[in-house]
């Protein structure tokens, strides 16, 4: 069974970072492109960042860039997204998906997110 | 990076048809033909049900359909059935492994 499991989720002050991970099972994860995409309290989705089968090609909403950064390791079938300088409006469930291919096209597969709350 | 735009609500009774719009730009919607679509029931991870504007994955019944025309995009729901009622969700490939997602549409089954 293809499945995604995030973890790293917490409550954290503003300024402060913290390191999501998602861990991928059931599918040769090198072979496809993998995303984060969040969801704040009462919005739409929104994606976060991309990356492709070889982290050869990276890409950040705007809203993002410059203060996350996206890393997958193919030995350890995991995708990371490192959250630095966080802010209140990035309070939000973050989805782990997978792409259906090895570049940034859609994602057919989706974890059952974990939640970031960025409050003092 | 501007969002998507979709109709913030959508209606329908049980056996209609109801089409979504998706309006974009030429950076995104009309320049890629990879366009998709999803379901969001609240509390659920988000389930894809058309891709690369047209196809639909296993499983996804034929009452779902997509179709795109320039920078605007659509989903058409036919034969409307009560578990169709869901928040949906359009979204674009825009160019050097970025994606933009439309602001959704709540969809109602009178």
């Amino acid at each position: 069974e293809v499945q995604l499991v995030e973890s790293g989720g917490d409550l954290v002050q503003p300024g402060r970072s913290l390191r999501l991970s998602c861990a991928a099972s059931g599918f040769t994860f090198d072979d496809y492109a993998m995303h984060w995409v969040r969801q704040a309290p009462g919005k739409g989705l929104e994606w976060v960042s991309g990356i492709s089968w070889s982290s050869g090609s990276i890409g950040y909403a705007d809203s993002v860039k410059g203060r996350f950064t996206i890393s997958r390791d193919n030995a350890k079938n995991s995708l990371y997204l490192q959250m630095n300088s966080l802010r209140a409006e990035d309070s939000a469930l973050y989805y782990c998906a997978k792409d259906r291919a090895a570049a940034a096209s859609c994602m057919d597969v989706w974890g059952k997110g974990t939640t970031v709350t960025v409050s003092s | 990076q501007s969002a998507l735009t979709q109709p913030p609500s959508a209606s329908g009774s049980p056996g209609q048809s109801v089409t979504i719009s998706c309006t974009g730009t030429s950076s995104d919607v009309g320049g890629y033909n990879y366009v998709s679509w999803y379901q969001h029931h609240p509390g659920k991870a988000p389930k894809l049900m058309i891709y690369e504007v047209t196809k639909r994955p296993s499983g996804v019944p034929d009452r779902f359909s997509g179709s795109k025309s320039g920078n605007t995009a659509s989903l058409t729901v036919s034969g409307l059935q009560a578990e169709d009622e869901a928040d949906y969700y359009c979204a674009s490939y825009a160019g050097t492994n970025n994606v933009i997602f439309g602001g959704g549409t709540k969809l109602t089954v009178l």
